[in-house]
């Protein structure tokens, strides 16, 4: 069964750094691409980032570009996102999601962000 | 980056069938599969539809296609376990992005 647990959601001071991490199992996670989305209170989903299968290309959304890091470790089936100079705007559930071909498949069960002073 | 278009609301009767549509252009939906995602309650969105692929464990009630840009998501015979919000989502090679729909909360009257 897939499996994707994130971690590392907490309360944050605007201006400061999150990093969140993804554990996968139940599939070969080397091989599969990687988002993280997120969703801010009562609002829809937005893509933040992908990472390729082996780490080596990445994008970003406008609205984290420069901000926000992207990285997997394939040897520890892990996923993570360095965020930093946090903004209350970035308050939400961020979810790691496995890529499938070209579409987002699995999804993990989201870890919380607050960012507040 | 830009979104997706689909529809705000849309309600049925236990029974009924009924269409999401999912709107985008040739850089996203008209270039690549459409995934469709159910959210309850706020709970972590679930795969419903994969392109015209069903994931293990969706009922067959639900189906997807395509045409040129528009994709939908038709439930035939709506179940009161389908209420939720659907988004749909497609990968954009113009903006290496990939975009989500607002989207669609179905109400089962």
């Amino acid at each position: 069964e897939v499996q994707l647990v994130e971690s590392g959601g907490r309360v944050a001071q605007p201006g400061g750094s999150l990093r969140l991490s993804c554990a996968a199992s139940g599939f070969m996670f080397r091989s599969y691409e990687m988002n993280w989305v997120r969703q801010a209170p009562g609002k829809g989903l937005e893509w933040l980032s992908w990472i390729s299968s082996p780490g080596d290309d990445m994008t970003y959304a406008d609205s984290v570009r420069g901000r926000f890091a992207i990285s997997r470790d394939n040897s520890k089936e892990s996923l993570f996102l360095q965020m930093n100079a946090l903004r209350p705007d970035d308050s939400a559930v961020y979810y790691c999601v496995r890529r499938s071909g070209a579409t987002p498949d699995h999804w993990g069960q989201g870890t919380l962000v607050i960012v507040s002073s | 980056q830009s979104a997706l278009t689909q529809e705000a609301s849309l309600s049925g009767t236990v029974g009924q069938k009924v269409t999401l549509s999912c709107i985008g252009d040739s850089t996203n939906i008209g270039s690549y599969d459409v995934g469709w995602y159910q959210q309850i309650s706020h709970g972590a969105p679930k795969a419903v539809m994969l392109g015209t692929s069903l994931p293990s464990g969706i009922p067959d009630r639900f189906s997807g296609s395509k045409s040129g840009t528009t994709a939908s998501l038709t439930i035939s015979g709506l179940q009161p376990e389908d209420e939720a919000v659907y988004f749909c989502s497609a990968w954009d090679y113009s903006l290496r992005a990939q975009l989500f729909g607002g989207g669609t909360k179905l109400t089962v009257l």
